[in-house]
């Protein structure tokens, strides 16, 4: 068990929706970061938050935000959602601030998009 | 714009024995930040092993270790005495230096199924 958690484990929804994913990262940390794993991208970085503020962003896309809470814990909302959004969706998080510091992973949640 | 290749899309080990899994990439960077992560069928990232790109000495954890190849960017993995518990996919992972604007590139290689044979 890494410490972090994710919320929901698994969602189905359709396509054209909005959902939101939940991430509590590990006691102390305050970085987060969003990754996503399809078959079709392969496991891709989306972005990182330090203490609430947007510090790197990879390859999300403009219906995909996120944003950090005074709390520590991250959300990632995806919005008119496509089949091709049905995913493995990674949340972590580190002590530093920089992303080179050792990432720990949540369990993941399963989208699936019909 | 860089570019992190796994050669490799599967591979197998004897238990016991020892087994390197290749990485290349590409960059002209000259400080920046590699990664071996491991998922278990449990779908769970794990860091495996990382490496600063201005160290020359090779990192290793344990019955892990790497070969950085920095002028010719390579980043193999070694698996030393093979467990059955190694089974899982690795994946090899490029981390940029951070731009002065904080924001930084992190890129992953498709991955190595890596199957450990009793």
């Amino acid at each position: 068990d890494s410490g972090v958690t994710q919320t929901p484990k698994h969602l189905i929804t359709a396509t054209g929706q909005r959902v939101t994913l939940r991430c509590s990262p590990r006691s102390g940390d305050l970085s987060v970061y969003w990754y996503q794993q399809s078959l079709d991208q392969g496991l891709q970085f989306l972005i990182h938050y330090y203490n609430g503020e947007e510090r790197a962003k990879g390859n999300i896309l403009e219906r995909f935000s996120a944003q950090q809470f005074p709390d520590l814990h991250s959300e990632l909302n995806l919005s008119s959602l496509e089949l091709g959004d049905s995913a493995l969706y990674f949340c972590a998080s580190s002590v530093g601030t920089s992303g080179t510091s050792e990432q720990y992973f949540g369990p993941g949640t399963r989208l699936t998009v019909t | 714009a860089q570019t992190v290749t796994q050669s490799q899309p599967e591979m197998s080990v004897q238990e016991a024995e020892t087994v390197t899994l290749s990485c290349t990439y590409d960059t002209s960077e000259s400080d920046y930040y590699l990664f071996w992560y491991k998922q278990p069928p449990s779908r769970q990232m794990i860091l495996v092993i990382r490496q600063e790109a201005y160290k020359q000495q090779n990192a290793t954890e344990n019955r892990f270790s790497v070969n950085f190849q920095k002028a010719a960017k390579s980043f193999s993995l070694k698996i030393s005495d093979s467990q059955l518990g190694d089974a899982a996919m690795y994946f090899c992972a490029y981390r940029s230096p951070q731009r002065t604007s904080g924001t930084y590139k992190y890129i992953f290689g498709t991955g190595t199924r890596l199957k450990v044979l009793a």
